[in-house]
């Protein structure tokens, strides 16, 4: 199985901040990547997939990039209702697989 | 809109078997595979199961493997889990969510859960 490694698993930061997560796959998943944002007692919700492809009705202010086992998501100028948990999956191989998430909170 | 409604959770004892449903509207079922993620209370998600449109490629989580059974019904709008040999550890909110053409794709957007506990 591809294991799906983020990081930091928490952060803090302030409202305005850019703000970046970071997920490492176990071995090269090409641009096979997804990005999830879950808010308590909310299901997740896809923000970004094939790697930096933006979903639609996401705001501009997410991006993602990275290919082969590396990729980032940024989100540019926090804002309070981006306070959540973030997820990257990887959809490479016929066995999805999710990283640990990152959550993120107010400073 | 697509709406996904999953139901069929609920209090069952370990070593017994559940049946989870997924009916879906807003789209055209049949054209796209469909999902199982769960999530234990306070964890993280886990992929359980994925089915394509037409039935021909299936997969577990290792975790499930042997024990779940996925399936669909194009002709219902449809999807369902079979769990059998339910432990502990399958206790989770369990959501229904809709991927692409290909099975290995992003899954937009997911149902609600339907949560399983599993306790004597």
């Amino acid at each position: 199985d591809i294991q799906m490694t983020q990081s930091p698993s928490s952060l803090s930061a302030s409202v305005g901040d850019r703000v970046t997560i970071t997920c490492r796959a176990s071995q090269s998943i090409s641009n096979d990547l997804n990005w999830y944002q879950q808010k308590p007692g909310k299901a997740p919700k896809l923000l970004i997939y094939a790697a930096s492809s933006l979903q639609s009705g996401v705001p501009s202010r997410f991006s993602g990039s990275g290919s082969g086992t590396d990729f980032t998501l940024t989100i540019s100028g926090l804002q309070p209702e981006d306070f959540a948990t973030y997820y990257c999956q990887q959809s490479y191989s016929t066995l999805l697989t999710f990283g640990g998430g990152t959550k993120v909170e107010i400073k | 809109e697509v709406q996904l409604v999953e139901s069929g959770g609920g209090l069952v004892q370990p070593g017994r078997s559940l049946r989870l449903s997924c009916a879906a509207s807003g789209f055209t079922f049949d054209d796209y595979a469909m999902h199982w993620v769960r999530q234990a209370p306070g964890k993280g998600l886990e992929w359980v199961s994925g089915i394509s449109w037409h039935t021909s490629s299936i997969g577990y989580a290792d975790s499930v493997k042997g024990r779940f059974t996925i399936s669909r019904d194009n002709a219902n709008n449809s999807l369902y889990l079979q769990m059998n040999s339910l432990r502990a550890e399958d206790t989770a909110l369990y959501y229904c969510a809709k991927g692409g053409v290909i099975m290995t794709s992003g899954f937009d957007p997911w149902g609600q859960g339907t949560l399983v506990t599993v306790s004597s």
